[in-house]
């Protein structure tokens, strides 16, 4: 088990729906990421948020939107999705702006769009 | 792109042996991450190595630093089945935010 917490596991989602992922830590780490990961690919950096504010943005598409409420929460808000977004999501959690600590990953949701 | 390139891609060895994987990167880092994956699930946090340390150790694990050549291995020593999984070198540009870029991985099956 980690420490970081996704729900949910598995979500299926249609094009035009509105979906959310969440993520959650307790570990007291600062800065939050989302990932992407297609199938025997390497995870790809969306987003960073560093003391709750959005730090990088890898020139994600707007149907991708981030929201980081509190220092333990992150969600990543869905809609008009296309069948090519179908991936794991990863969240992920460091202990801050350094450089030097390392990620700690969630199990990440499957996302599929039909 | 700054992703790193990883060989082999894919490794097969038999338990007791050793393991050992390959990274290469592009432009100048502050540190270097091994992380492991198994099927489906996330990623762990293996061994952090900063640009000015040559070698690391951590139980089975050994991770060497190249910056000259812009290399990084990871040996694993003994192997056991429960060591099957893909491992991914990261590394971490000079900026002030933890942006960590994934090399394309290395899937090591290991057999009984």
């Amino acid at each position: 088990d980690t420490e970081v917490t996704q729900t949910p596991k598995h979500l299926v989602m249609g094009m035009t729906n509105k979906k959310s992922l969440k993520c959650e830590q307790h570990m007291g780490h600062r800065a939050m990421y989302w990932y992407k990961q297609k199938a025997k690919k390497p995870p790809e950096l969306m987003f960073v948020y560093s003391y709750e504010k959005l730090s990088i943005n890898e020139s994600v598409p707007s149907r991708f939107s981030p929201e980081c409420p509190n220092s333990s929460l992150l969600n990543l808000h869905l809609h008009a999705l296309q069948p090519e977004d179908s991936a794991l999501y990863l969240c992920a959690s460091s202990q801050g702006r350094g450089n030097n600590s390392p990620l700690h990953f969630g199990n990440g949701t499957r996302l599929t769009v039909t | 792109s700054q992703q790193g390139e990883e060989d082999p891609q894919a490794l097969s060895i038999q338990e007791g042996e050793n393991a050992t994987m390959n990274c290469s990167y592009k432009t100048s880092i502050n540190n270097l991450q091994w992380y492991r994956q198994n099927s489906g699930r996330g990623l762990v946090h293996l061994i952090l190595i900063r640009s000015n340390e040559r070698e690391k150790h951590s139980g089975r694990l050994r991770v060497t630093l190249d910056t000259s050549k812009k290399s990084s291995s990871l040996l694993i020593t003994a192997s056991r089945a429960a060591d099957t999984a893909s491992y991914f070198c990261a590394t971490v540009l000079n900026t002030g935010f933890q942006k960590l870029v994934f090399g394309t991985g290395t899937r090591l099956l290991v057999s009984p």
